[in-house]
């Protein structure tokens, strides 16, 4: 049971680049979500979907965009990356029916840096 | 907008020994739940304890307790019997029954003594 997976776990990229974080899921969520953690600030929502071909933007979505053609994929985009999107990313996806229980699966998170 | 305040970056603990940890909310939200998330150094997240607004219950979970005071906004987490395992970031976070988002807080970084 893989659960949430996050591809790359490590990237480092050139201001400017762009960029494509991969989040799978296997567990048929309708949910998913995209934060990103820095020190001193917490989980930030960067975008939400809450099924296929339905996204929506969180608290900090400048910078990023968020595509959801299959219930399985969530993939985050960076178009041009800038040094203030170093940071660690989490996906995270659950039952829209369960949010408020809070059981949110998370994957182990992505480390991008940004020179 | 909901907000989350965790007003302590740091706090420290002797082993055996309790602790509180402070958060604070603002929200308009009637429906909402609450929730505590121990991330440890592996940065895996973890659901601690949950307390859903309409209920007057503090939840427990084991050593885990919560003192929810609704008409303060506050949810503070109480872990008694303090273990070297409980060191790790908590995170407060905050889910109003009417949207699909979860708001955290900053955190606070929990150190257990020997």
């Amino acid at each position: 049971n893989a659960g949430v997976t996050q591809t790359p776990k490590f990237q480092v990229l050139k201001t400017g680049q762009s960029m494509t974080l991969q989040c799978a899921q296997d567990m048929n969520h309708e949910y998913m979500s995209w934060y990103r953690q820095d020190p001193g600030m917490g989980l930030r929502l960067i975008h939400y979907s809450v099924g296929a071909g339905i996204t929506d933007q969180g608290e900090v979505p400048n910078g990023y965009n968020v595509s959801r053609s299959t219930t399985e994929d969530f993939p985050l985009r960076l178009l041009s990356a800038a040094p203030s999107q170093t940071s660690v990313y989490f996906c995270a996806s659950s039952y829209v029916g369960q949010l408020n229980t809070g059981e949110l699966f998370f994957g182990e998170g992505s480390r991008l840096t940004v020179l | 907008a909901q907000t989350v305040t965790q007003s302590q970056p740091e706090m420290s603990v002797q082993e055996a020994e309790t602790v509180t940890l402070s958060c604070t909310y603002d929200t308009s939200e009637s429906d909402y739940y609450l929730f505590w998330y121990k991330q440890p150094p592996s940065r895996q997240m973890i659901l601690v304890i949950r307390q859903e607004a309409y209920k007057q219950q503090n939840a427990t979970e084991n050593r885990f307790s919560v003192n929810f005071q609704k008409a303060a906004k506050s949810f503070s987490l109480k872990i008694s019997d303090s273990q070297l395992g409980d060191a790790a970031m908590y995170f407060c976070a905050y889910h109003g029954g009417s949207n699909y988002k979860l708001t955290f807080g900053k955190g606070t970084l929990l150190t257990v003594n020997p």
